[in-house]
């Protein structure tokens, strides 16, 4: 079965550290799709990133990067130098695809919860 | 482009009653799917549309259920309300729904069943 687990709970940080959210997935499929979503209090759901389980190479975009390591199934996320605007929710989520085709299904993680102190 | 919307943002229902609630996608977009999300259950997918026909359905009873119109807009309809669908529903679109593209969602609707 198909699942995302996402450990951390909650994570309270100083602003300007840097933290790692951690993302764990398991699937049969071959060909996968990765996700991060940030959900701030307002509830909207907000696209971050999309990997694709051919591409392994790390992406950087402005202070936040991501590290996908197809021999662990990990796909975690850096924010550096955190500010308070980070304080949000922030979801992992793996395509569902029954190895083809698209299933309109994405898989999520429970969400780790972010706080940023000033 | 306009993102997605979502009405209305806020529902409180009394149990047994039925609420319908409307999901407008991103210009273009013909892939429509909806997510309940609950402080216990966390995210969970409850259909997704494409094309006016159901494409794939979450686990969830019949109560829910939902239909898309011919301008890809969508409305998803819980039926004899229960405590426990109190929830954030939402919907994402996304662009041609064949692939696991990138779906986009929409604000919300936060429902409270009393």
């Amino acid at each position: 079965a198909q699942k995302v687990t996402q450990a951390q709970t909650e994570i309270s940080v100083v602003e300007k550290e840097d933290v790692t959210l951690d993302c764990v997935y398991e699937t049969r499929d071959t060909t996968y799709y990765l996700f991060w979503y940030k959900q701030p209090p307002s509830g909207e759901l907000v696209f971050l990133i999309r990997r694709n389980s051919f591409d392994e190479q790390n992406e950087i975009s402005g202070r936040y990067s991501w590290n996908f390591q197809k021999s662990t199934s990990s796909f975690n996320f850096t924010i550096t130098a955190s500010q308070v605007v980070d304080s949000a929710v922030y979801f992992c989520a793996l395509s569902d695809s029954h190895g083809s085709g698209n299933t309109g299904k994405l898989i999520f993680g429970q969400g780790t919860t972010l706080q940023v102190k000033p | 482009k306009a993102g997605v919307t979502q009405t209305p943002r806020y529902l409180i229902k009394t149990r047994g009653q039925q609420v319908t609630l409307s999901c407008s996608p991103i210009s273009g977009h013909r892939s429509v799917s909806w997510y309940q999300q609950t402080p216990g259950q966390g995210l969970q997918f409850l259909f997704e549309y494409f094309s006016e026909t159901q494409r794939n359905k979450g686990n969830f009873p019949g109560r829910f259920s939902g239909r898309q119109f011919s301008n890809s807009r969508s409305e998803m309809n819980v039926s004899t309300l229960e405590l426990g669908d109190s929830a954030l529903y939402l919907c994402a679109s996304s662009s041609t729904g064949t692939g696991p593209e990138t779906q986009y969602f929409g604000p919300g609707t936060r429902l409270l069943v009393l």
